[in-house]
């Protein structure tokens, strides 16, 4: 079955300390590795989409970069308001399976 | 204008009662999802419907019925409601079906608690 793997499970970094996510997947076949942030109380927000192996997309703070069986998504100098939960999903069968999320605090 | 719409928000019931939760998008998409997010933040696919076809049925019970009456709206209606239902619900749609074009635009959830 496919499986979706994200760690840390959660992360505290304080203002400005640049640091990275991970999610890993084991099955081949990626048809596409979907970034999500969720908010506390809403739903999920895209961020980003990677479609092969050395790929990267920039947004702002954020930069997602895809190898063969990871992706990482990296945070620069966060703020504050980079706090949330962030969901990686791979695309497969015409459907996404999501990992069980990052929770990224930032603290003033 | 909010771009994919459900409700209610919040769903308190007991067990063994119907319930239904609604979604409308205004985004004009031709699919719509509807996902479970678990205690555990676990966000779960369950249903997808294309142009009101359904394309996607993962294992879910046949308690859970989809509705689609057209293309901009997808209800989720519930039966005999149990206490492993309790969960976030989450309405979602994208333009297109195929993954390579895929954005989904999720709405803000309905939580549902089943006493």
């Amino acid at each position: 079955e496919d499986q979706v793997t994200q760690s840390p499970e959660a992360l505290r970094l304080q203002e400005g300390e640049s640091s990275s996510l991970n999610c890993s997947y084991t099955v081949s076949g990626l048809r596409g590795l979907f970034w999500y942030r969720q908010d506390p109380g809403k739903g999920p927000e895209f961020l980003f989409t990677l479609y092969s192996a050395g790929e990267e997309k920039e947004k702002e703070r954020l930069k997602a970069t895809l190898t063969k069986k990871e992706s990482f998504l990296h945070i620069t100098a966060p703020k504050p308001e980079d706090s949330a939960t962030y969901l990686c999903a791979r695309g497969i069968r015409e459907k996404l399976t999501f990992g069980t999320g990052t929770r990224l605090t930032i603290i003033p | 204008d909010t771009a994919v719409s459900q409700t209610p928000k919040y769903l308190v019931t007991q067990m063994g009662n119907d319930k239904s939760i609604k979604c409308e998008q205004n985004l004009g998409h031709d699919t719509m999802y509807w996902y479970k997010q678990d205690s555990k933040k676990f966000l779960k696919i369950m249903f997808s419907y294309n142009n009101k076809e359904l394309i996607i049925n993962e294992t879910v019970p046949n308690r859970f019925s989809p509705k689609s009456p057209d293309k901009a709206h997808l209800n989720l209606h519930i039966n005999s409601l149990e206490l492993g239902d309790s969960a976030v619900y989450f309405c979602a749609s994208s333009q297109y079906v195929a993954l390579a074009k895929n954005i989904q635009y999720f709405g803000a959830g309905t939580r549902l608690s089943v006493l």
